[in-house]
């Protein structure tokens, strides 16, 4: 069964960094693209960042481009998203997802989502 | 990047069909075949319903269905159940390597 479990969201304040994780489980983690895709509370989903599975590409929302950055760690079976220079309008839950074999484009698995506030 | 065009609320009663619609513009939906469909219940994560415009993945109902022209892609249900009042969201890829979500659509059922 394939599982995807964020961690490390929370409370900082503008101008800060934070450092999403997503570990994921019962898949071979390497044949597949993964993404993050943000909901702001009340609001409807915005995709954020995608990085392909062959050769690690990686695809940027405009609205976080040049501040956000997306990584996996094969080893460990781990997606990263590096969060920096956060403004109010980044605040959201923000959920990891697969990808099938074939592309990157769509999510065929989700995570629970892990929250995000950006406050002062 | 502006987001796909839904409808705010769509209703229906159990039994019926209704179709959803997600506007985009000739640099994503009327290019690309890569339009999915998103359910989500509240409190919940989104749920992949249709991807590439046609295909259901496995473990998605057979009542839904997914079709495209021009700009503008469509998602139906039919027979429509209880359990299928949910938010839907289209997404599509789009030139330039991004993807575009709709702002979501309301189903009501009656």
């Amino acid at each position: 069964e394939v599982q995807l479990l964020e961690s490390g969201g929370g409370l900082v304040q503008p101008g800060e960094s934070l450092t999403l994780s997503c570990a994921a489980s019962g898949f071979t983690f390497s044949d597949y693209a993964m993404s993050w895709v943000r909901q702001a509370p009340g609001k409807g989903l915005e995709w954020v960042s995608s990085i392909r599975a062959t050769d690690g590409g990686t695809y940027y929302a405009d609205a976080v481009k040049g501040r956000f950055a997306i990584s996996r760690d094969k080893s460990k079976n781990t997606l990263s998203l590096q969060m920096n220079s956060l403004k109010a309008g980044d605040t959201a839950v923000y959920y990891c997802a697969r990808a099938d074999s074939s592309g990157w484009y769509e999510f065929f698995h989700w995570g629970q989502g892990t929250p995000v506030t950006v406050s002062s | 990047q502006s987001a796909l065009t839904q409808p705010a609320s769509v209703s229906g009663s159990p039994g019926q069909s209704i179709t959803i619609s997600c506007t985009g513009s000739s640099i994503d939906v009327g290019t690309y075949d890569l339009v999915s469909w998103y359910q989500q219940h509240p409190g919940k994560a989104p749920k992949l319903m249709i991807y590439e415009v046609t295909k259901r993945p496995s473990g998605a109902s057979n009542r839904f269905s997914g079709s495209k022209s021009g700009n503008t892609a469509s998602l139906t249900i039919s027979g429509l159940q209880a359990e299928d009042e949910a938010d839907y969201y289209c997404c599509s890829f789009a030139r330039s390597n991004t993807l575009l979500f709709g702002g979501g659509t309301k189903l009501t059922v009656l």
